[in-house]
């Protein structure tokens, strides 16, 4: 079956650089989540989409924003990187239509290192 | 958002049953018992779910306390492919699309 697919995997980047993650739904799923997950941390939510609508928002930098496009993928784009920004970055999905399930599937996820 | 309390870690031989324990004393009626895994660099993973009855899947099974206030999740075989951490998470059935709250979860350690 078709999972959460994230690019890039691994990214390297320099303080006060731009980087874009990208996230590609599971088929006919219509919402997207974005967490981050430092070194020795849990994740943390920092924000979600529903049919292309922002649908709850977490502790994300304003230097960070997203969106949802009409195929339903995902972008995150991170301006003015910081070291502090290093961290696994974990987008999932879910199907509103399967109800009270919700179960959200996560994709790989993005390393990002800010050097 | 409603707390979860879970151990630090917990250890267990492989093919053993493991019991993890989550307390969630201040629950509301609504609110749904999620568990999900993260294995070792690896992206977190359902696990199984459940409101007031026990629930079984080929994953594990949820036992939930008739008060509600704590649940158990059975691993009934550990093998090592189960370390993991486990995180024991509260979602409010009326809110499609919340967000997943991960608190401190278990580090589960299997051993051969």
């Amino acid at each position: 079956a078709a999972g959460v697919i994230q690019s890039p995997r691994h990214l390297i980047k320099e303080k006060r650089e731009t980087a874009t993650l990208k996230c590609y739904p599971i088929p006919r799923h219509d919402t997207v989540y974005w967490y981050q997950q430092g070194p020795g941390q849990d994740p943390q939510f920092l924000i979600s989409f529903y049919e292309k609508m922002q649908s709850d928002k977490g502790s994300i930098p304003d230097r960070f924003s997203a969106q949802q496009f009409s195929d339903y993928h995902s972008e995150l784009n991170m301006s003015s990187l910081e070291l502090g920004d290093s961290a696994l970055y974990f987008c999932a999905s879910s199907d509103y239509r399967v109800g009270d399930k919700n179960i959200q599937y996560f994709g790989a996820g993005t390393r990002l290192s800010v050097l | 958002d409603a707390k979860t309390t879970q151990p630090n870690s917990m250890e267990s031989n492989e093919e053993e049953p493991v019991h993890l324990p989550c307390n969630h004393s201040t629950i509301s009626g609504t609110d749904y018992i999620h568990w999900y895994r993260q294995l070792p660099s690896q992206g977190p993973e359902y696990v199984i779910h459940g409101l007031t009855s026990n629930v079984n899947n080929r994953m594990a099974s949820l036992a939930i306390a008739e008060d509600r206030k704590s649940s158990t999740l059975i691993l009934h075989r550990a093998t090592l492919r189960d370390a993991a951490v486990y995180y024991c998470i509260l979602r409010d059935v009326g809110e499609y699309g919340n967000k997943l709250v991960f608190g401190a979860g278990t580090i589960l350690r299997v051993k051969s």
